[in-house]
């Protein structure tokens, strides 16, 4: 069974450009949250999508955005980038199968170095 | 904002020895969990407790939680080197199951 697949798995950007990652979850799996992880700040939620629906949503400004798709595959931007989103992105998916809980598999991150 | 906080940040032990790390949460929750980071890779599940349950066991981990104090506890006997990794407690909470993290603790077993 194939794990979470995120894409690219490193990238390299200057300040004001945009950049779009893209998460392929487990199949079977409708559940996609991403998480922005800094040394600083630790692990923090972004977004998370079910069904094609932003079912939850952090605190993080509208340059932020994501999207899924109907194969449950998900994409994130950034736009107008900022020196301090150089952070390792991590994308998740859920089953909520029968014990109803979030229980997350994650995939090896997406670090984006902002210059 | 965090819900959960782990304590302590950081964690040295030898091998052999037990590692007890705490993390405490601030709003009701449906379940905690913990996770596993290995040098900046994916997060990896570990165990989860839910909110009516007090004591849970998987293999040589241990996890308890005391909802009146709003705190866990993540007990880790007969250490490894290759426990040696970051821990991280999760939150779930509300309706939408919602799934936060807290900045997570560095446990370093030396060989």
């Amino acid at each position: 069974k194939a794990g979470v697949t995120q894409t690219p798995r490193y990238l390299i950007k200057t300040r004001g450009q945009q950049v779009t990652l893209s998460c392929s979850p487990i199949s079977g799996h409708r559940s996609v949250s991403w998480y922005q992880q800094t040394p600083g700040q630790g692990l923090q939620f972004l977004f998370e999508y079910f069904s094609e629906t932003q079912r939850n949503k952090g605190n993080f400004p509208g340059r932020f955005s994501g999207r899924q798709f109907s194969n449950s595959r998900s994409e994130m931007n950034v736009s107008t980038l900022e020196l301090g989103d150089s952070a390792l992105y991590l994308c998740a998916s859920s089953l909520f199968g029968l014990s109803g809980a979030n229980v997350l598999t994650f995939g090896a991150g997406s670090r984006l170095t902002v210059l | 904002s965090q819900q959960g906080e782990e304590d302590p940040q950081a964690l040295s032990i030898q091998e052999g020895e037990n590692a007890t790390m705490n993390c405490s949460y601030k709003t009701s929750i449906n379940n905690l969990q913990w996770y596993r980071q290995n040098s900046g890779r994916g997060l990896v599940h570990l165990i989860l407790i839910r909110s009516n349950e007090r004591e849970k066991h998987s293999g040589r981990l241990r996890v308890t939680l005391d909802t009146s104090k709003k705190s866990s506890s993540l007990l880790i006997t007969a250490s490894r080197a290759a426990d040696t990794a970051s821990y991280f407690c999760a939150t779930e909470f509300g309706a939408n199951s919602k799934l936060t993290f807290g900045k997570g603790i560095t446990l370093s077993v030396r060989p």
